[in-house]
């Protein structure tokens, strides 16, 4: 069965620091991976996704994830918090031949001045 | 259109009414998924369709839950006789789908419908 496992609730950085936001995935098969974020009061928007071609994959606004199949994880990262980075953001895993969408419980990004 | 439209984006009920949550997908999009995000909680999956036949309906969490798309494009989520837990954003997405499924395919959110029954 698939399941994405989210390992903080809550992160916070500093402006200008790096951002991790973890995320770890249980699939029999090759997966395909997502990241979305979400504002305040907002829908969900697509960050970046992984559908088995390069590992590093790059998304919007400076964020990217690796893909590490041995390890079974799909962190997000960004080299330099912005404030508007302040968000929650989900992993999300489904796998190929279905139309299940599976989210993670999401991780709330705060931004320090 | 453009993107996942959603009406009404605010709805407030009273405690016993029905309301109706509209979803106007991506245009060509055959997969449309209904989601309720309660507040601070993660997706919680409702209802999925493809084309205008819900294949799986296993997360409507009651009776009184109940959706249908029309055309293979539209779709209205109705709740009967509202009750407070009910209180939420209900969310629509929709992606492409291929005939092996709609995995890898992006999903695209509409802004959701925050529902809050008094």
């Amino acid at each position: 069965a698939q399941s994405v496992t989210q390992l903080d609730s809550h992160v916070s950085v500093s402006e200008g620091t790096p951002v991790l936001l973890r995320c770890n995935y249980s699939s029999s098969y090759s997966p395909s991976l997502f990241w979305y974020v979400q504002h305040p009061n907002k829908g969900l928007q697509l960050l970046l996704k992984y559908t088995s071609a390069a590992t590093l994959v790059k998304g919007i606004n400076g964020f990217e994830a690796e893909f590490k199949k041995s390890e079974t994880s799909f962190h997000l990262t960004k080299p330099s918090a912005h404030m508007s980075d302040a968000a929650e953001y989900f992993c999300v895993v489904t796998l190929s031949g279905t139309y299940k969408y599976i989210f993670g419980t999401g991780t709330r990004l705060k931004v320090l001045a | 259109g453009a993107g996942v439209s959603q009406s009404p984006s605010n709805k407030v009920t009273e405690k016993g009414k029905d309301v109706e949550l509209r979803c106007d997908p991506i245009s060509g999009h055959t997969a449309l998924y209904w989601y309720r995000q309660s507040l601070g909680q993660g997706l919680e999956f409702l209802i999925y369709f493809q084309g205008n036949s819900a294949p799986d309906k296993s997360g409507l969490p009651s009776d009184r839950f109940s959706a249908e798309r029309t055309g293979g494009s539209v779709s209205t989520l109705t709740i009967q006789r509202t009750q407070q837990e009910d209180s939420a954003v209900y969310l629509c997405a929709s992606s492409l789908s291929t005939p092996y499924g709609s995995s890898g395919n992006t999903i695209y959110f509409g802004e959701g419908s925050w529902l809050t029954v008094v």
